[in-house]
């Protein structure tokens, strides 16, 4: 089974600073990865896809790929208490179109 | 409403019943996944279709569960003789082609067993 880790946290920061959110796959031939939102009880929301290597940036979020290092980041730039959720780090095993999850990061905004 | 549309929200059965949930894929999507949420545990995949076809049912429990897709009508998760293990989140979601597009989630079944 391919592995997707993220740091599961909580990490806490103050409105209005930039969360830093990190993943790590196993699998080298992945080609795709995403970042979901899931508030408690409610469903994923895509909120970022990333295929290639270096930034993309989509409002106040920016997600980084290095496929050398297996390494994909989510910054969220001016975070607001609307951001609380847990964020799910996913990457689609190569080979397939199954999505491999990370257990999530529960990122907490204070006010 | 264009978004991923699942049935029902909530479901409730007793140990040895039948659960079935149901699935309809966003407006132009033909293909269509189903993952389970664990209490405290991350999303698992389960099984991938598209019309009238099973393309990877890897991670489908060997025994009691089910999925089809239908020519017509929406995705069904059947899973007979229900335990107290099957108590969970089962989100569907759909893309529009495969190859590696996003896929979008519906708002999720919460099974729970009595």
């Amino acid at each position: 089974q391919k592995e997707v880790e993220q740091n599961s946290g909580p990490l806490s920061v103050p409105e209005g600073a930039i969360a830093s959110l990190n993943c790590t796959y196993s699998d080298r031939v992945s080609q795709s990865f995403f970042w979901y939102r899931q508030y408690s009880g409610k469903s994923p929301e895509l909120i970022m896809s990333i295929y290639s290597n270096g930034d993309k940036e989509d409002g106040r979020f920016t997600a980084q790929l290095n496929k050398a290092s297996q390494y994909v980041s989510l910054l969220i730039r001016d975070s607001q208490p609307s951001d609380s959720a847990t964020y799910l780090c996913a990457v689609i095993q190569g080979g397939s179109e199954k999505l491999v999850f990370g257990k999530g990061t529960k990122l907490t905004v204070n006010p | 409403n264009a978004g991923v549309m699942q049935n029902p929200r909530h479901l409730v059965r007793r140990r040895g019943q039948e659960a079935r949930l149901r699935c309809s894929p966003m407006k132009g999507h033909s293909h269509v996944y189903w993952y389970r949420q664990l209490p405290e545990e991350g999303l698992k995949f389960m099984v991938y279709l598209q019309k009238e076809n099973i393309i990877d049912e890897s991670g489908m429990p060997k025994e009691r569960f089910s999925a089809e897709f239908p020519k017509e009508g929406p995705s069904i998760l059947r899973i007979q003789q229900v335990v107290r293990g099957d108590s969970a989140a089962y989100f569907c979601a759909s893309s529009l082609q495969g190859y590696n597009q996003p896929q979008h989630f519906g708002d999720g079944t919460r099974l729970s067993i009595l």
